[in-house]
């Protein structure tokens, strides 16, 4: 039973490859969001999706697209990944218009 | 720049005592204040949280004080376990559209010791 669920966990890969990281939530929650936390622990929100529509889009890269194909799966696949996105990034999830969110497990990227 | 300051960075404290942590914010739009919890290799989780017309909010040991005026939040730990070690983070959170934007602090290390 679980709440917003992340694949994979650990992401090891060379610099240059495009990965994708995915994200369920069966919570009922229409709103998504992608969190980084870099090697500080410092975590930054990267994007929210709302019911498959882009809300939030922080400074990040192109190189990082997010993808909703339904209210509750959001992806981000990552292009031409450098040493700067190893991180552990974090899912999250939450109703519109609310502001308690859960987080996801975490996906840890490391780049080679 | 960073909107939500912390403090401090690490916390070390005996069973049984009290651990305190603080953080300050600038930005007036904020109106939702939450705290997480984390435990190495894991995701932060919802500890407890407090709007700003309100100035304290007590959930068993956990208590956030809160200061509008003065834009600083903090939460207290009585009674501090040694599985209360962990990494506790505040946040401040604005709307935007239909969500919910979170701005993180940089996070307090808790080690509660026997």
């Amino acid at each position: 039973d679980t709440a917003v669920s992340q694949t994979p966990k650990y992401l090891v890969t060379q610099m240059g490859n495009d990965k994708s990281i995915k994200c369920e939530q069966n919570l009922g929650h229409d709103t998504m969001y992608w969190y980084k936390q870099d090697s500080k622990k410092f975590l930054k929100i990267m994007f929210s999706y709302n019911n498959k529509e882009l809300i939030i889009n922080e400074t990040v890269p192109n190189r990082f697209s997010p993808k909703s194909p339904d209210k509750a799966h959001l992806n981000l696949h990552i292009n031409s990944l450098e040493l700067g996105d190893s991180a552990v990034y974090f899912c999250a999830s939450s109703h519109a218009w609310t502001d308690t969110q859960y987080f996801g497990p975490g996906t840890r990227l490391t780049v080679l | 720049q960073q909107q939500v300051k912390q403090s401090p960075q690490s916390l070390i404290v005996q069973k049984g005592g009290i651990s305190i942590i603080n953080c300050a914010y600038e930005n007036t739009a904020f109106d939702y204040f939450p705290w997480y919890q984390q435990f190495p290799g894991k995701g932060p989780a919802l500890l407890i949280a407090i709007r700003p017309d309100v100035s304290e909010k007590k959930e068993g040991r956990f208590t956030i004080s809160f200061n509008k005026s003065a834009k600083q939040f903090s939460l207290h730990i009585m009674d501090s376990q040694p599985g209360d070690s962990a990494t506790y983070f505040c946040a401040a959170s604005s709307q935007a559209g239909t969500a919910s934007k979170l701005t993180f602090g940089t996070g307090t290390r808790l080690q509660v010791t026997l």
